[in-house]
């Protein structure tokens, strides 16, 4: 995948509950992004980054924080998990020099009960 | 809001025909688009993409072609096999001023099924 690491692949937590979930690349790429993606929805982007400490929001980012104090590693927030917040989250890098094609990691599996 | 979406959600078809998966956006601005195929469990793979300056572009077994005038594009995936079975994305996005990209904006995806 591309030299993107994602943990956990699984996580099963409890609503309230705060989560963290990291993405490490060894591509040394500019771009990072997060998407989610459910069932009749595709894969919708959260946040996304240009940098280090560079980041925007996307189309769902609600709910979320990022952070991404080093080229590597992007890190996605949920300050207090909710039930709508279940779904499979990835991370995409990509070099940034355009519009052009990200890579993505095998994503992690996040269930909020 | 302007969004990418797939004509049809799943596409089924024999093992060694050739296979067209479709793809219609509404964003006139986009100038970049790519498809990818995702199997059960894994992340998207990268299969083609094609620049609004082209119309069709080819790679292995796969043929990707824009009609710009129509705002439609299409898959074309040739000697269809198992391996092939996988739901397929076509994205889009557009090209930032100051350069970089906000991401991709995804179709919803087609199922597609291959039958032995």
């Amino acid at each position: 995948d591309a030299g993107i690491t994602q943990s956990p692949r699984h996580k099963v937590t409890e609503t309230g509950t705060p989560v963290t979930l990291r993405c490490h690349q060894t591509e040394n790429h500019r771009y990072m992004y997060w998407y989610r993606q459910d069932p009749g929805h595709g894969l919708r982007l959260i946040h996304y980054s240009y940098g280090v400490k560079d980041t925007d929001k996307g189309e769902v980012s609600d709910g979320y924080s990022v952070s991404r104090s080093k080229t590597e590693d992007f890190l996605l927030t949920l300050e207090s998990a909710t039930s709508s917040q279940t779904s499979v989250y990835f991370c995409a890098i990509s070099e940034g020099q355009g519009a052009e094609k990200l890579f993505f990691g095998s994503g992690t599996q996040l269930s909020v009960l | 809001g302007e969004s990418v979406g797939l004509h049809l959600p799943t596409l089924s078809v024999q093992e060694g025909d050739n296979s067209i998966i479709n793809c219609a956006y509404s964003n006139s601005a986009s100038d970049y688009f790519i498809w990818y195929k995702q199997e059960s469990g894994k992340g998207p793979q990268f299969i083609i993409d094609i620049r609004s300056n082209m119309d069709k572009r080819q790679g292995q077994r796969v043929t990707v072609l824009l009609n710009k005038t129509v705002k439609h594009l299409s898959l074309q995936i040739a000697a269809t096999q198992p391996g092939d079975s996988a739901v397929y994305f076509c994205a889009e996005s557009q090209a930032r001023s100051g350069g970089g990209a906000d991401g991709l904006t995804f179709g919803k995806g087609t199922h597609l099924i291959i039958q032995p």
